[in-house]
């Protein structure tokens, strides 16, 4: 078993709707959790980050994180076709005294206008 | 800052011959890591570095791999001799323990894209 689930998709949209994207993990050292987007033929940048449970919101981008179920989401309001990438979760341990990030697969999304 | 520079963006080889990547790092940041990128594995770290020493090369996968860090501004990731099965997105990313937005948070580069014929 993976440490972090992420399902693949792709989730395909209409523009406007609200996506929810997910990923679960098992290992509960983790304590920073990320969300990384990634454009076609691009390297992953970093959308969202957040420190233990609790929601984070910037713009229209909600990152959520609930450790009891060791499970974290990523709401998009208003979705729009710029949108369209993929999205990958991004978690690590800080305990062992360096840094060393675990990601998901990552999960195809399409908004369609 | 220009962020993380890799090349060559694209490469196409032979099998059997030997690749070379390159990447420059942000400047100020103390890791570097390298990782390879395939549809059916998805982001798999190969190593990382602190302040040019490598820390944790379990992700390179046998012998043909090995990479080097010189110094705090350049690192390579050389494959010898290549395989088809090599094929994928190589990335580059750096960070810093000192980053405001969060500890942790990598920076990626562009990637090379690597084709063994």
């Amino acid at each position: 078993q993976k440490e972090v689930e992420q399902d693949p998709g792709p989730l395909s949209v209409p523009e406007g709707a609200i996506v929810s994207l997910n990923c679960t993990y098992s290992n509960s050292a983790f304590q920073y959790f990320m969300w990384y987007r990634q454009y076609s033929r691009k390297g992953p940048e970093l959308l969202m980050y957040t420190y233990s449970s609790g929601n984070k919101e910037d713009g229209r981008f909600t990152a959520q994180v609930d450790k009891s179920s060791k499970y974290i989401s990523l709401f998009i309001r208003d979705s729009q076709p710029s949108d369209s990438a993929t999205y990958l979760c991004a978690m690590s341990d800080p305990s062992g005294g360096y840094q060393k990030v675990t990601f998901g697969t990552g999960t195809k999304l399409q908004v369609i206008p | 800052d220009a962020g993380v520079i890799q090349s060559p963006r694209h490469e196409v080889t032979e099998m059997g011959q030997e690749v070379t990547l390159r990447c420059k790092p942000i400047s100020g940041h103390d890791y570097l890591f390298w990782y390879r990128q395939t549809m059916m594995r998805g982001l798999e770290l190969l190593i990382y570095f602190n302040n040019n020493v490598p820390i944790d090369d379990s992700g390179m996968p046998e012998d043909r791999f090995s990479a080097k860090m010189p110094n705090a501004s350049f690192s390579t990731l050389k494959i010898q001799p290549s395989e088809p099965r090599d094929s994928a997105v190589y990335f580059c990313a750096s960070s810093s323990r000192l980053d405001v937005v969060g500890t942790d948070t990598q920076y990626f580069g562009p990637g090379t894209r690597l084709t063994v014929l």
